[in-house]
């Protein structure tokens, strides 16, 4: 079975600082997903990679898949307390939709 | 941007009941919808592919007996966890995968608590 493993488990960084989370995938991925939750809400889509080497940004945040398409990073540039939350990756292997969760990474962004 | 929403958001009922959660999407049709779990501080955990117009699939150790699944149309699909038991108590969310983007948009989640 597919295993997806998401680093680190949380995560704190004085506002301004850059930080990246991992996410690494046993399979060869048809696409990966980056949402961010706010504990007890729903997902928030941030962006979804699909293609090797595949970099997309939003605002400041940068997200990477690699050229295997097995591996991903999310990058934060100059975080913000407004950052703060637990961020997931998510694997579709088979293109059926069927999402596969790393266990998230919580972030703390203090003021 | 693409919406799903979830109804309720927040549940509570007593021991041997059954609870229905409806998820819709609302900017786009969607063939399928998928369910998961996530426990406190857990990640999520799919339990079933919701398609329209045919039976759902189940995920394994689901039991689809228990967690019942319609999808009578493109924008609405509907959990009802029957005969509730305190184990069932958890968050629920939706998603509905956009058929113009492959993007997989998520509801906001019912909270059910089985008491």
């Amino acid at each position: 079975s597919q295993e997806l493993e998401q680093s680190p488990q949380s995560l704190i960084v004085q506002e301004g600082k850059n930080l990246t989370i991992n996410c690494t995938s046993s399979k060869t991925l048809y696409g990966l997903y980056w949402y961010k939750q706010k504990y007890g809400e729903g997902l928030i889509f941030l962006m979804m990679l699909q293609k090797g080497g595949e970099e997309k940004s939003h605002e400041k945040i940068t997200a990477k898949l690699d050229e295997k398409k097995q591996q991903s990073s999310l990058h934060i540039t100059a975080s913000q307390p407004s950052h703060a939350g637990i961020y997931l990756c998510g694997a579709d292997s088979s293109n059926t939709g069927k999402l596969i969760f790393g266990q998230g990474t919580t972030l703390q962004v203090k003021p | 941007g693409a919406v799903v929403s979830q109804h309720p958001s927040r549940v509570i009922c007593k021991s041997g009941t059954s609870v229905k959660i409806e998820c819709r999407s609302l900017d786009f049709q969607a063939t399928t919808m998928f369910w998961y779990r996530q426990f406190p501080k857990k990640s999520l955990m799919l339990m079933a592919t919701s398609n329209e117009g045919s039976k759902a699939t189940y995920e394994q150790g689901v039991e689809k007996d228990k967690f019942l699944i319609n999808h009578a149309s493109l924008t609405l699909s509907t959990l009802t966890v029957t005969s509730a038991h305190p184990e069932d108590s958890s968050f629920y969310i939706c998603s509905a995968r956009d058929p113009s983007s492959d993007t997989q948009y998520f509801g906001p989640g019912t909270r059910l608590t089985v008491l």
